[in-house]
């Protein structure tokens, strides 16, 4: 079916403000990640799952990053309390299993600006 | 820890042959991506190396030594949509991923 989606696809926030991001992966997909990219970088890794197994967490900077994959679907990367240096593209994808040999497939992004 | 180096950009010519080098340090390592990133796009898949020696897809190839902690991608009759950055990225048995900053190649007429 249809690829990674993100919704939203820009979210303007203010300092302090808890922010939701969501992920819908690739229909059949095993493997979900979250990523960070800033501009001209490659994408950081922040977290990954195994259906709703959140299996390496290792990249979230801080504790107000969260993440979750409920249903083994969707998945939601909440950050609270945002700050500034929280301004970035955000990036989600998909495999059809675990990261070691197989590709990933990026989803649009979602751009957050905290002012 | 696991670090990869990766050239920050780089320029060629169209129709010619361009190599971007990629050298990596982890423990436990598993396999190396390469990643196309047309600017304000997601990254996209292009080719998979676990075992030492070239993969060839197309005009796109791609080689790796792990004795070394050496891979290239090398892009055949560049064309003008080949400006890009190409991403490095490596995966170890822990199921670690990792990606370098990515190259930016410019392609000039």
């Amino acid at each position: 079916g249809a690829g990674v989606s993100q919704s939203p696809r820009y979210k303007v926030t203010k300092r302090g403000q808890d922010v939701a991001l969501r992920c819908d992966p690739i229909s059949g997909h095993v493997s979900l990640y979250w990523y960070r990219q800033a501009l001209g970088q490659g994408p950081e890794f922040l977290t990954y799952f195994n259906y709703e197994a959140q299996q390496d967490k290792s990249g979230l900077p801080n504790d107000r990053f969260s993440a979750e994959r409920p249903e083994g679907s969707i998945s939601t990367l909440t950050i609270q309390r945002t700050e500034q240096r929280d301004s970035a593209m955000y990036r989600c994808a998909s495999s059809l299993s675990g990261p070691r040999t197989d590709t990933q497939y990026f989803g649009p992004g979602t751009r957050l600006t905290v002012l | 820890g696991q670090n990869i180096d990766q050239p920050t950009e780089m320029t060629a010519t169209e129709g010619a042959i361009v190599q971007i080098n990629c050298t990596y340090q982890t423990s436990g390592f598993n396999g190396l991506f390469w990643y196309q990133q047309h600017a304000g796009e997601a990254p996209t898949f292009l080719s998979y190396n676990v075992l030492d020696g070239l993969e060839e897809k197309g005009r796109f190839s791609s080689f790796l030594s792990r004795s070394k902690g050496y891979s290239y991608l090398l892009l055949k009759e560049l064309q003008m949509k080949d400006s890009a950055s190409y991403l490095c990225a490596l995966t170890n048995r822990d199921d670690k991923i990792i990606f370098g900053k990515g190259t930016r190649l410019h392609i000039l007429p």
